[in-house]
């Protein structure tokens, strides 16, 4: 089966501390996403990748890092300058010549203490 | 700047119709998507307008005005498992990999 997964589902971590989300697709897309949601809130985006080893700003980049050295994985990191790291993290991907719609892992809840 | 506005709260009871309308402000527009996403779960697709009218999938369906920049989703025969959060998403332009920018939500409950 085809998809995104990501892991792990529930992260904790102590405040100071980086932290690197998995994401891995199998859907051959070239470009991947990563989006954090706080409650009742919209998805806002932190990094975009089109190709390998090619990764752009998102809205809300500042205290985020990512790399994409595979075509299937891009991984996150939350460093310890993002102020207020506690949310709802979603990667996705999609066909860079595709028409519309993105296809989403089951998301990471880091809560940071 | 980008801006998508929608309710962010709707409520209906089982059988009914809803709609969920969004408005949309962007510098560019090349489509709205729109997609649903229970309490803790992933978004998932439901829709797809790039030309004015109405999308017509199963019991939703989704209409576009590009001159009013306008659009809504419309649930027929409401079901419990409506219950979710529902997000408009412009497309900003063809070609772009940022490709989507997302409304806040709104929050659909399907009581008994």
């Amino acid at each position: 089966d085809g998809g995104i997964t990501q892991s792990p589902k529930y992260l904790f971590r102590k405040e100071g501390q980086n932290v690197t989300l998995s994401c891995e697709q199998n859907l051959n897309h070239d470009a991947m996403y990563w989006y954090r949601q706080d409650p009742g809130q919209g998805l806002r985006l932190i990094y975009y990748s089109q190709i390998v080893n090619d990764f752009q700003k998102g809205d809300i980049a500042e205290g985020y890092s990512v790399s994409r050295e595979k075509k299937e994985s891009f991984p996150l990191t939350v460093t310890s300058a993002q102020k207020n790291p506690t949310a709802f993290y979603l990667c996705a991907s999609t066909d860079r010549d595709g028409p519309y719609e993105q296809y989403f892992g089951p998301g990471t809840r880091l809560t940071v203490t | 700047g980008q801006s998508l506005e929608q309710p962010s709260e709707v409520t209906a009871v089982e059988g009914a119709i809803v709609q969920i309308n969004c408005t949309y402000q962007t510098s560019g527009f090349y489509g709205l998507s729109w997609y649903q996403q229970h309490d803790g779960g992933a978004p998932t697709f439901l829709s797809y307008n790039a030309l004015d009218g109405l999308e017509e999938t199963g019991r939703f369906s989704s209409f576009l005005s590009r001159s009013d920049s306008y659009g809504y989703l419309l649930l027929q025969e409401l079901q419990m498992k409506d219950s979710a959060s529902y997000f408009c998403a412009v497309r900003e332009a063809p070609g772009s990999a940022r490709q989507l920018t997302f409304g806040s939500g709104t929050q659909l409950t399907v009581l008994p």
